[in-house]
């Protein structure tokens, strides 16, 4: 059963916009959060990261909002850019334990110039 | 930079092969992990090590076993492949501790015919 969904398959937003990509859990044990970003024929690389005793994270373009009552994280772009577009997954793990981590499905952004 | 590096990037078996997938990491992480990627599904876990000889089932262990004699070198075995195993193969490693980020390689395709 998935523990970490991401509804949305994909998403356009023209450049310069916010791009919003959202992410669902399941499990309330989860107490860190994950996005990384793939393109095609490469690995998926770290983005930016979030730990439950936090609601924002901000990183440059890039921020991701925790609401654990809702059991949901979204990361936001801003401004997009043509170089986003890729793959992004959400992920979900346990501060404490072997460093696991339990993905969503992803959401595929194109930023249309 | 982290290096993660797998020793093929696509590779076609016969069903009932005997499959090994190599991966290499160079930087001192105690653990290793390997997942699949398939359309919809996402990344799912296969198994992983946080330690020389030791290992950890992940999710989806049936028809996997995996190998550590090294701590720079996981290696996934199919041990006799079946076409339900074609699939994008990500080896992936990181620091022990809940905080630290995967780092992956560039992915092995797997096609077994």
């Amino acid at each position: 059963d998935q523990q970490v969904k991401q509804n949305s398959p994909s998403l356009s937003v023209q450049e310069g916009r916010i791009s919003i990509l959202n992410c669902d859990y399941t499990n309330s044990m989860f107490d860190y959060f994950l996005w990384y970003k793939k393109y095609p024929a490469e690995g998926p690389t770290f983005l930016i990261s979030i730990s439950s005793i936090k609601d924002k994270n901000e990183d440059g373009r890039f921020t991701v909002f925790l609401n654990k009552s809702a059991k949901h994280l979204s990361l936001h772009i801003v401004p997009s850019q043509p170089g986003d577009s890729a793959v992004y997954f959400c992920a979900a793990s346990y501060l404490t334990g072997a460093n696991n981590l339990f993905f969503g499905t992803g959401t595929r952004l194109t930023v249309i110039p | 930079d982290v290096k993660v590096t797998q020793s093929s990037r696509y590779l076609v078996k016969r069903t009932g092969e005997k499959v090994f997938l190599e991966c290499v990491q160079d930087m001192d992480h105690e653990n290793m992990f390997w997942y699949r990627q398939d359309p919809g599904l996402g990344l799912r876990l296969i198994y992983f090590s946080y330690d020389v000889k030791m290992k950890e089932k992940g999710d989806i262990p049936e028809g996997y076993s995996v190998s550590r004699e090294k701590k720079e070198r996981f290696s996934l075995i199919l041990e006799s492949a079946s076409t339900n195993q074609t699939s994008m193969y990500l080896c992936a490693s990181s620091f022990s501790g809940g905080n630290s980020p995967l780092h992956f390689g560039n992915g092995t395709r797997l096609t077994v015919t």
